[in-house]
């Protein structure tokens, strides 16, 4: 079946460092793909999506391409703030039926 | 847009007795879903419903699990005969799905969940 893979956490940065967060999807066909993310003691919220290949999903300085060819949306941001820390889930669907989530990593970043 | 709201946040159960969670989308959305999430772990799938439709359930959805969405509003998730393996946040989520292409692809709106602790 379909199955998303992400990054062992913990990932812990300084503030204004480069954060990657690899993600790769196995799937049948192509599915779109989605960010969300989890901050400390609330629930989870989309952070970005995108449904092609190729798209870029794009919000509050994160980004992540829809790489068909490598079956994997990476989520970037170029500098990361403390406010940052939270539990990050990639994960797949087709056409809003089940969405499959990769098992979160979590981020701490540092003052 | 008042969210998802889940009750209760928290609920206590021994070994065998009966637990019953409730959903309440966003008032527009026309698909719900309920998931299970263990320490660490990412959200798995347990059912989903369109309007008063359930159209999938997951095979970790034993027969001791139920879930129901009458009228296509709020919807009730039943555990009967708790076991401790039972123990988790149980997430629930809504989303619009149309017909047009973004549509069918709207993301979910989460809840806080439900912690449910069997002992």
């Amino acid at each position: 079946g379909d199955s998303v893979t992400q990054m062992e956490g913990p990932v812990t940065l300084s503030e204004e460092a480069f954060l990657t967060i690899n993600c790769t999807y196995t799937a049948t066909g192509y599915p779109s793909l989605f960010w969300y993310v989890q901050y400390p003691g609330e629930g989870l919220q989309l952070l970005l999506k995108a449904t092609k290949a190729d798209d870029k999903g794009s919000n509050k300085g994160f980004e992540a391409t829809y790489r068909k060819e490598t079956t994997s949306f990476h989520l970037e941001k170029g500098s990361v703030q403390v406010s940052d820390s939270a539990v990050y889930f990639c994960a797949l669907t087709y056409y809003g039926q089940n969405f499959v989530f990769g098992p979160g990593t979590r981020l701490s970043v540092l003052p | 847009d008042t969210g998802v709201s889940q009750n209760p946040r928290h609920k206590i159960t021994k070994r065998g007795q009966n637990v019953t969670f409730r959903c309440d989308p966003i008032s527009e959305h026309n698909r719900l879903y309920w998931y299970r999430q263990t320490l660490g772990q990412g959200p798995e799938f347990l059912t989903y419903f369109q309007n008063e439709a359930q159209l999938e359930k997951s095979r970790l959805l034993s027969d001791r699990f139920s879930a129901e969405r009458p009228k296509g509003s709020f919807s009730t998730l039943e555990i009967q005969r708790t076991e401790q393996g039972d123990s988790a946040m149980y997430l629930c989520a809504s989303s619009l799905a149309g017909q047009g292409p973004e549509a069918l692809n709207s993301p979910l709106h989460f809840g806080n969940g439900t912690r449910l602790t069997v002992t």
